[in-house]
C-alpha cells in the first residue's frame, strides 16, 4: 500500500494567518492527491480533488499543489470554521489517508 | 442533494456478526462505486472496502479480508457491509462514502453508524 505522510500532526495558528500543510506519498501517485477537511462530530468534507482542483463551494482561500509523491495544502488567510483536522487520501491505488493535520487556534 | 444514511450499527460480541446498511438518495447510486470507510475512536481515517457501481468487483482492506463483506442492492439504492467475526480492533465509527463514478475520491459521506465490539 502507499504510505500518506503528513507534517505537521498538529499545528497552531491565529485568525488571517497563511497555512501550509504537506503530504508526501511513499511512491509517485502523479496527481491523484484529495483533499478532505473534518470538523469535530462531523464527516470528511471533500475539498479539494486532483491535487488542486477545489471543490464547489469550497472557498477560494484553499488550494492545493503539487505532483508525484510531494503535495500541499495552503489555506491563505485562516477564518475561524477553518479550524479542522486536514486528510489527505490517495486515490491512485488502493485508497489512503495520511494520519491527519489538527489545526487549532492559538 | 446527495445523502447517505448508515444504520445498523451497535454492540456486538467478538466472533459475533453485524451487518450495517447505508441508503443513498439525490444521485444515480448504481452510476458509482461506493466505500465503506471507518475511524476508531481519536484516530485517523481508514478505508475498509469498496464495491463497484454494478457490483460486479469488490475490494478490500488487508485488516477486513476474509472477516467483512462488501455488498449492493441497486434497485434499492443501498449498500451494505456484513460484518463477521469482528474483533475489539474493528470498534470505530463506520462511514459509507461516494465514489467520483468509478474513482476513489469521496465527493459525498454519511454521518456515520458507531460499531463497539466488545464482551
Amino acid at each position: 500500500d502507499i504510505q500518506l505522510t503528513q507534517s505537521p500532526s498538529s499545528l497552531s495558528a491565529s485568525v488571517g494567518d497563511r497555512v501550509t500543510i504537506t503530504c508526501r506519498a511513499s511512491q509517485s501517485i502523479i496527481i491523484y492527491l484529495n483533499w478532505y477537511q473534518q470538523k469535530p462530530g462531523n464527516a470528511p468534507k471533500l475539498l479539494l480533488n486532483a491535487a488542486s482542483n477545489l471543490q464547489s463551494g469550497v472557498p477560494s482561500r484553499f488550494s492545493g499543489s503539487g505532483s508525484g509523491t510531494d503535495f500541499t495544502l495552503t489555506i491563505s488567510s485562516l477564518q475561524p470554521e477553518d479550524f479542522a483536522t486536514y486528510y489527505c487520501q490517495q486515490s491512485y491505488t488502493t485508497p489512503t489517508f495520511g494520519q491527519g493535520t489538527r489545526l487549532e487556534i492559538k | 442533494e446527495m445523502q447517505l444514511l448508515e444504520s445498523g450499527g451497535g454492540l456486538v460480541q467478538p466472533g459475533g456478526s453485524l451487518r450495517l446498511s447505508c441508503a443513498a438518495s439525490g444521485f444515480t447510486f448504481s452510476s458509482h462505486d461506493m466505500s465503506w470507510v471507518r475511524q476508531a475512536p481519536g484516530k485517523g481515517l481508514e478505508w475498509i472496502s469498496a464495491v463497484r457501481g454494478n457490483a460486479d468487483k469488490t475490494y478490500y482492506a488487508d485488516s477486513v479480508k476474509g472477516r467483512f463483506t462488501v455488498s449492493r442492492d441497486n434497485s434499492k439504492d443501498t449498500l451494505y457491509l456484513q460484518m463477521n467475526s469482528p474483533r475489539a480492533d474493528d470498534t470505530a465509527l463506520y462511514y459509507c462514502a461516494k465514489g467520483q463514478v468509478t474513482s476513489s475520491t469521496f465527493d459525498c459521506w454519511g454521518q456515520g453508524t458507531m460499531v463497539t465490539v466488545s464482551s
